[in-house]
């Protein structure tokens, strides 16, 4: 059974820093991109950014909301990915969700959704 | 980047109903279009990807139709543990874009 957990979330000053994990299992790890989607309070969902796998050199794609103050990176000897976020500024408040990412038909797709941790940005 | 339009916003139907979502690209995303359902206080769920195609496990009363830049979602037959926000995603280029999603209310 796949299954992705997140973790690291919790509350934070302006300008702070923090670090969210998703441990994978239940699949080979190593093989599939990885996304990251945040959803604030009563909002939709905004997709984050993107990790590719090794045969992909782990190359990264970022959404311009996040672009050089988070960094994505995994460990697949650990099967975890990882969101380091600096700078951080009210508006990145939202649950964060870790997915799997799937070949859909000539594209990539998220298929399996982590259960989300909630980050929350405020002095 | 390419907008993510979906029609209508919220939508009130009874069970049983046959329920349509458009979703509608602001370019060409040939067929590189997802589906989701999202319960209150849960994650989403992964519905449809390449605009028609179910993903594992998603029941048949769902399905999606479209390409290039308009597409729907019908639930052909709508049950209690249907009413959810449905929100759709092109994958065609970066960044990834979503849709602002529809919300589907018993009436």
């Amino acid at each position: 059974e796949v299954q992705l957990v997140e973790s690291g979330g919790g509350l934070v000053q302006p300008g702070g820093s923090l670090r969210l994990s998703c441990a994978a299992s239940g699949f080979t790890f190593s093989d599939h991109y990885m996304d990251w989607v945040r959803q604030a309070p009563g909002k939709g969902l905004e997709w984050v950014g993107r990790i590719r796998n090794k045969a992909y050199s782990y190359t990264t794609e970022y959404a311009a909301s996040v672009r050089g103050r988070f960094t994505i990176s995994r460990d697949d000897s650990k099967n975890s990915l990882y969101l380091q976020m600096n700078s951080l500024k009210t508006e990145d408040t939202a649950v964060y969700y870790c997915n799997r990412v799937r070949h859909c038909s000539g594209g990539s797709c998220p298929d399996y959704w982590g259960q989300g941790t909630l980050v929350t940005v405020s002095s | 980047d390419i907008q993510m339009t979906q029609s209508p916003s919220s939508l009130s139907a009874s069970v049983g109903d046959r329920v349509t979502i458009t979703c509608r690209a602001s370019q060409d995303i040939t067929n590189y279009l997802a589906w989701f359902q999202q319960k209150p206080g849960k994650a989403p769920k992964s519905l449809i990807y390449a605009a028609s195609s179910l993903h594992g496990g998603v029941p048949s009363k769902f399905s999606g139709s479209g390409s290039g830049t308009e597409f729907t979602l019908t639930i052909s037959s709508l049950q209690p543990e249907d009413f959810a926000t449905y929100y759709c995603q092109q994958y065609k280029s970066y960044p990834l874009t979503f849709g602002g999603g529809t919300k589907v209310e018993i009436k």
